[in-house]
């Protein structure tokens, strides 16, 4: 089957211009979460969502970043009037409910470079 | 706070040889810890993870680590390196909350593999 996807795989934008980045996770995983991987760095965690429910948002770094799932699979990273320290790959991430040790499968990642 | 420390920004290692890639871990519990590989423009694959149990867990690609909770460590060990497995490698641990995993991410080894 196939594997988490994200879209776009890479991202220009000028400073101040939105955009929204795209992850389409495992067919039946309950679970999905962002992170964001600045260049040299390991990710760090944005947000989570069980289904349609955003249960975690501690991660994201300002009210520019918002996130959404609405029908529970799809789910969209937006960034409002994006700035040059927003530049980082973003990690989609999703995993099958239940017990919390259940793996994490990562998708390729958005390459996002502002201007 | 948890966190997760990588010592080793880069490792190189020539072929065949035994491979180490230490990681030391602050977490108040038990902790849940995991080894994940990311290869250039590809997502994060997991390694290897640690809930309980045997302290010395295998993996995929014939890596194994060991937990030692009297050093907050879980080192990465693979006996013999292949080309192949040139890569960035980190180490993260789970901050479990309602059920989920946060995952907290070093910030990683880069290998490099010398013929």
């Amino acid at each position: 089957g196939a594997g988490v996807s994200q879209s776009p795989r890479y991202k220009v934008a000028k400073r101040g211009q939105d955009v929204a980045l795209r992850c389409d996770p495992i067919s039946g995983h309950v679970s999905l979460f962002w992170y964001q991987q600045a260049l040299g760095q390991g990710p760090e965690f944005l947000t989570y969502f069980q289904n349609e429910a955003q249960l975690d948002k501690s991660g994201l770094p300002s009210d520019r970043f918002f996130a959404e799932r609405p029908e529970g699979s799809v789910s969209t990273l937006k960034i409002q009037r994006t700035q040059q320290e927003d530049s980082a790959v973003y990690l989609c991430a999703s995993s099958f409910s239940g017990p919390a040790h259940n793996e994490q499968f990562f998708g390729p990642g958005t390459r996002l470079t502002v201007l | 706070a948890q966190s997760v420390t990588q010592p080793d920004i880069h490792i190189t290692v020539s072929e065949g040889a035994s491979l180490e890639l230490r990681c030391n871990y602050s977490y108040g519990a038990t902790p849940y810890l995991f080894w994940y590989v990311q290869s250039p423009g590809q997502g994060l694959q997991l390694l290897l993870k640690y809930f309980s149990g045997d302290t010395l867990v295998q993996g995929i690609k014939g890596f194994e680590a060991e937990f030692k909770r009297s050093q907050s460590s879980f080192n990465l060990r693979k006996p013999s390196v292949h080309w192949s497995d040139a890569a960035e490698y980190f180490c993260a641990v789970g901050a479990r909350s309602g059920g989920y995993n946060k995952l907290i991410f070093g910030a990683g080894t880069r290998l490099a593999v010398h013929p």
